[in-house]
């Protein structure tokens, strides 16, 4: 299974754009990144996936780097509310499903 | 999407017992998983629920400690069996669908355990 690598935690100012990285070296040709998030125990909310294309929905961008070993989740805007640990995943393929393998998360905190 | 129900939302439980914890899913889905988020810690996978035949576990979590059923598309259960304190942790239910496009997972609020 493909393993991600993101840094425990960063910080950013209010209105500023948060760049989330994830480094996924091993990743194979068809496997998906996804990116989560969760707010204090909550469940994890789907925020964006993509294959090898960018992607951009009306919560985040994702910019995904032409050998795909890695990832930069986007967050344009920054709001206090989007405090949280942000999980990058490769949804991997063994035994004939899908598994969505969760790595150590970056915990996000957004200042006032 | 899917929306998923989980029971108990959370419970306190003596040492050596054993909780069943149960997800219900508002639609029928071909993927259910369980994980469990011990403290301050990720989510780990532990095993994938498969309709009508026995669970799928990940390394290091077994079906004595572990039970799970999935008798139809839309429901299924984790048990936790024999509780010791190191079992407090959230156990989530998660749904997916098979297919190579577009298909991302859905989270439970999750089942917070406390084992005293």
């Amino acid at each position: 299974d493909a393993k991600t690598t993101q840094p425990p935690s960063m910080d950013c100012a209010e209105g500023r754009a948060a760049n989330l990285p994830c480094n996924h070296s091993t990743i194979s040709g068809n496997e998906y990144v996804y990116w989560y998030r969760q707010i204090h125990s909550q469940g994890p909310q789907y925020i964006i996936h993509g294959l090898k294309n960018n992607e951009t929905n009306e919560m985040a961008s994702l910019i995904i780097t032409e050998d795909r070993k890695s990832s930069t989740l986007i967050l344009p805007h920054a709001t206090l509310r989007d405090t949280a640990v942000y999980y990058c995943i490769v949804r991997a393929f063994t035994s004939g499903t899908y598994k969505y393998i969760f790595g150590t998360g970056t915990r996000l905190k957004v200042l006032a | 999407s899917a929306v998923i129900s989980q029971k108990p939302s959370r419970d306190i439980c003596q040492r050596g017992t054993s909780l069943t914890i149960q997800c219900q899913v508002d639609s029928q889905v071909t993927m259910m998983f369980w994980y469990r988020q011990q403290p301050g810690q990720s989510l780990t996978l532990i095993a994938t629920a498969n309709q009508g035949s026995e669970a799928t576990y990940e390394s290091g979590f077994v079906i004595d400690k572990f039970p799970i059923s999935r008798p139809n598309l839309t429901f299924s259960t984790l048990t936790v069996s024999n509780m010791s304190p190191e079992d407090s942790s959230i156990y989530l239910c998660s749904v997916g669908y098979r297919g190579d496009v577009n298909t991302e997972a859905f989270f439970g609020q999750g089942t917070r355990l406390t084992v005293v």
